[in-house]
């Protein structure tokens, strides 16, 4: 079945420096993925996503590019906050109404 | 829309006791899902509805979890009896049904039920 394979936590960085979380999937249809976020004591929020091969999505300084050759969605920020400690998750979803498969999660700990 | 809303957010319990853990889609929302998150398993789907009806509920651990959506405003996850290893966040999660050539569906979450089964 479909999966997804994030790199394992935690991650702790300094402040602005540049951060990479790889993900990788595995599908038998050509799905859309997505990154969502988690801060602490709340839910998961959708941070961005792409739906064809080399879409890129981008928001709040971070970016991803759909890499169908890779079969990967690698998350990424030139320059990281103190308010962007928080779980990362990647996760993928075939077209047409199937739930999204998640992979588990990667904890971010930025320090000034 | 004030997003959606999960109650309650923090439950203790002791151990045989029943659980009922409650969701408030989006409005206009047509597919709900409930997700376990725990350290060691992650995130996992549960059930999730389509239209009120249960698509998929391979995700239910065991005869002990049953969930409803009786209306399109309302769905309910229940565990009875509770057992220790239930203790997770539970996450309920809501979103439109995509069309056949649209792009996935995106899920708006809830702030999670916290659960602890002593």
């Amino acid at each position: 079945g479909d999966s997804v394979t994030q790199m394992e936590g935690p991650v702790t960085l300094s402040e602005e420096a540049c951060l990479t979380i790889n993900c990788t999937y595995t599908a038998t249809g050509y799905p859309s993925l997505f990154w969502y976020v988690q801060y602490p004591g709340e839910g998961l929020q959708l941070l961005l996503k792409a739906t064809k091969a080399d879409d890129k999505g981008s928001n709040k300084g971070f970016e991803a590019t759909y890499r169908k050759e890779t079969t990967s969605f690698h998350l990424e920020k030139g320059s990281v906050q103190v308010s962007d400690s928080a779980v990362y998750f990647c996760a993928l979803s075939d077209r047409g109404n199937t739930p999204l498969v998640f992979g588990k999660g990667t904890r971010l700990s930025v320090i000034a | 829309d004030a997003g959606v809303i999960q109650s309650p957010r923090h439950e203790v319990t002791e151990m045989g006791q029943e659980v009922t853990l409650r969701c408030k889609p989006i409005s206009g929302h047509n597919s709900l899902f409930w997700y376990r998150q725990t350290m060691m398993r992650g995130l996992e789907l549960l059930i999730y509805f389509n239209n009120n009806v249960p698509i998929d509920d391979s995700g239910m651990p065991e005869d002990r979890f049953s969930a409803k959506m009786p209306n399109a405003s309302f769905s309910t996850l229940k565990i009875q009896p509770s057992e220790p290893r239930d203790s997770a966040v539970y996450f309920c999660a809501s979103s439109l049904i995509p069309g056949i050539d649209s792009g996935a569906n995106v899920l708006t979450f809830g702030a999670g039920s916290r659960l602890t089964v002593l």
